[in-house]
This record gives structure tokens, sequence and C-alpha cells, in this order.
């Protein structure tokens, strides 16, 4: 079935550590996002790449890097320079151009936690 | 700035009550505004979705309002079930802005009590 995998699904970080979230995806999008939720926060974009080799910064992307090698592909790796990673993140897909009912498809998060 | 605002933050409703989840936004040149449905430990999924040239959309028990003059749209679910509970959030969509990504409301956390 087509959809997008995330893993792991729980992750715990040492102080100082950097972790990468996986992110793959069969729909073949090509636009990939990530997103981080807070409660209360709302669903915060990191970054997201329309097209592979190539990625831009979201909202919060301070503490956060990102690579697009292969268009199912987005990994996310929440470096030591982020000082509160503790969160569920979302990676997400869609069609990318002007097509009116743009739907984004998200898969089932993962945990991060700083233990 | 936060661009689309949702409101409230949670709702409790009993069975077969209503739930009503409003969502305002400021961009006169947003053109499409999805509603997304999310379980615990899941993650969010299209529920319904309106463009701004009709003032309603009903798809089963969920129905969106649009108010384009005041900006506003919102979700009503009629005849709320216990496995209604979940978040949901609005967003809205600029195409013209040559950005397809939407804009998250913060989200509304619905509690429905068999």
């Amino acid at each position: 079935d087509g959809g997008i995998t995330q893993s792991p699904k729980y992750l715990f970080r040492k102080e100082g550590q950097n972790v990468t979230l996986s992110c793959e995806q069969n729909l073949n999008h090509d636009a990939m996002y990530w997103y981080r939720q807070d409660p209360g926060q709302g669903l915060r974009l990191i970054y997201y790449s329309q097209i592979v080799n190539d990625f831009q910064k979201g909202d919060i992307a301070e503490g956060y890097s990102v690579s697009r090698e292969k268009k199912e592909s987005f990994p996310l790796t929440v470096t030591s320079a982020q000082k509160n990673p503790t969160a569920f993140y979302l990676c997400a897909s869609s069609i990318d151009g002007p097509y009116l009912e743009n739907t984004i498809y998200f898969g089932e998060g993962s945990w991060l936690t700083v233990v | 700035q936060q661009q689309v605002k949702q409101s409230p933050q949670s709702l409790i409703v009993q069975k077969g009550g209503i739930s009503i989840i409003n969502c305002a936004y400021e961009n006169t040149a947003f053109d499409y505004f999805p509603w997304y449905q999310q379980f615990p430990g899941k993650g969010p999924a299209l529920l319904i979705a309106i463009r701004p040239d009709v003032s309603e959309k009903k798809e089963g028990r969920f129905t969106i309002s649009f108010n384009k003059s005041a900006k506003q749209f919102s979700l009503h679910i009629m005849d709320s079930q216990p496995g209604d509970s979940a978040t949901y959030f609005c967003a809205a969509r600029d195409l013209s802005g040559g950005s397809y990504i939407p804009t998250f409301g913060r989200g509304t956390s619905l509690i429905v009590h068999p």
C-alpha cells in the first residue's frame, strides 16, 4: 500500500547527541515536509523540500538539518543545538504544484524524548 | 503572526450533540481550506476541504461553513460520536503566493462523552 513510513516510532536522545529520524514515501510525491507538534502549538514547519537535492527552512529550522538525496526519502537530524527537542515529529508529503486540492499526507509520527 | 486562528482549544460534547470549531484568517489570498483529523499517536489525515467559491460543503456528519466576507470558516460535526474524539486542525493555503504549503491553526482537542 502507498504511504509514508516514519522510523523509529519512539526514540530517546541523550544530551549532546544528534539523532536522525527516517521518512520514506512511496506515493511518488515531489514535495516532502517535516513538522514538529507540541501540545497547544499545533503543527510547526521545520523544513520542506519541493525537489530532490533542494530544501527550504520552515518556521523553526534552528537546531535541525535535512537532506533530500532521493525522491522518496527525507531524513531529519535533530542536532545537539536544538535545546528543547522533546516532541512529536511528523513527516508529510504532497504533489507539488498549483493543484487546487493538493492534499498533504502525513506519516504516523515519531516521538523523541531527551533523557 | 498567527495567520489562521482556531478556537476553541478544547471542546467537550455529549454523544449526539453538535461540535463546532471555528477558524479565522487574515490573508485574503487564501484559496483552499482543508480540515485535518488526528487521533492520538497518529498523523493527521484530511477530513474535508472547501474552496472559497462555495459557502458550505457537507460530507456525511461533517460540514464546513465558509464566510468569505468575514474571513471565517467552521467545522460542524453533527450527531457527535465518541469515535470522533480527536484533535482537529483547520488550514489555509495561498496558491498565488507561489507556495503550496498550508498554514495550520493550532488545533482543537475534541472529546465526545458517551
